[in-house]
């Protein structure tokens, strides 16, 4: 049973608008969130974070959203450019096992020019 | 400064045959990882090592076997390839004090047949 979950493996939106990317999570262990986007043929690279003391982090275009009573955050993008198309990854990690991060199956998102 | 580095990029085997994946660092990271990713399951973790000399079972450790004999190196065994483990291999870093945040190398494409 997957920890963490997204829901749309794929996205498309037109370029200069809001993308937004869903993360739902189970374990209410979890208390810190990442993003991770991945191009092919390359590895994921981090993107940004949330701790679940804040239910709010921006960087940038990017803005990561959590809901804890609901279990759930989103990345908002904007706006959305061709060069944001990707996969991407939502993460959680447990204080006490901050070694090990369980990862989403990613959401591909398509930026239309 | 070369980050994460993983060799080979590709490799096909055939069902009973074996190698090593080789994953180095030179970001002075304590802790790595070995990861598998396959279409609509994300990244999984196959084992990590907090330190040299250490390594520890990630979620999915069965027919892989690890190695952590330097700081610098990670690598990933498998003694005798099976088609499931035909999938893309990341070999992930993290720091001490930023042991959630990970740093990730560019993978490497193995196909089993």
């Amino acid at each position: 049973d997957q920890q963490v979950k997204q829901n749309s493996p794929s996205l498309s939106v037109q370029e200069g608008r809001i993308s937004i990317l869903n993360c739902d999570y189970t374990n209410s262990m979890f208390d810190y969130f990442l993003w991770y986007k991945k191009y092919p043929a390359e590895g994921p690279t981090f993107l940004i974070s949330i701790s679940s003391i804040k239910d709010k982090n921006e960087d940038g275009r990017f803005t990561v959203f959590l809901n804890k009573s609901a279990k759930h955050l989103s990345l908002h993008i904007v706006p959305s450019q061709p060069g944001d198309s990707a996969v991407y990854f939502c993460a959680a990690s447990a204080l006490t096992s901050y070694d090990k991060v369980i990862f989403g199956p990613g959401t591909s998102l398509s930026v239309i020019p | 400064n070369a980050g994460v580095t993983q060799t080979p990029k590709f490799r096909v085997l055939k069902t009973g045959q074996s190698m090593t994946l080789l994953c180095a660092q030179d970001m002075n990271h304590e802790y790595m990882y070995w990861y598998r990713q396959d279409p609509g399951m994300g990244l999984r973790l196959i084992h990590y090592s907090v330190g040299e000399g250490t390594t520890a079972k990630g979620e999915v450790p069965d027919g892989y076997n690890v190695s952590r004999l330097k700081k610098q190196n990670f690598l990933l065994g498998l003694e005798s390839a099976a088609p499931s483990q035909t999938s893309v291999y990341f070999c992930a870093t993290g720091g001490a004090a930023l042991l959630v945040t990970q740093y990730f190398g560019p993978g490497t494409r193995l196909t089993v047949l």
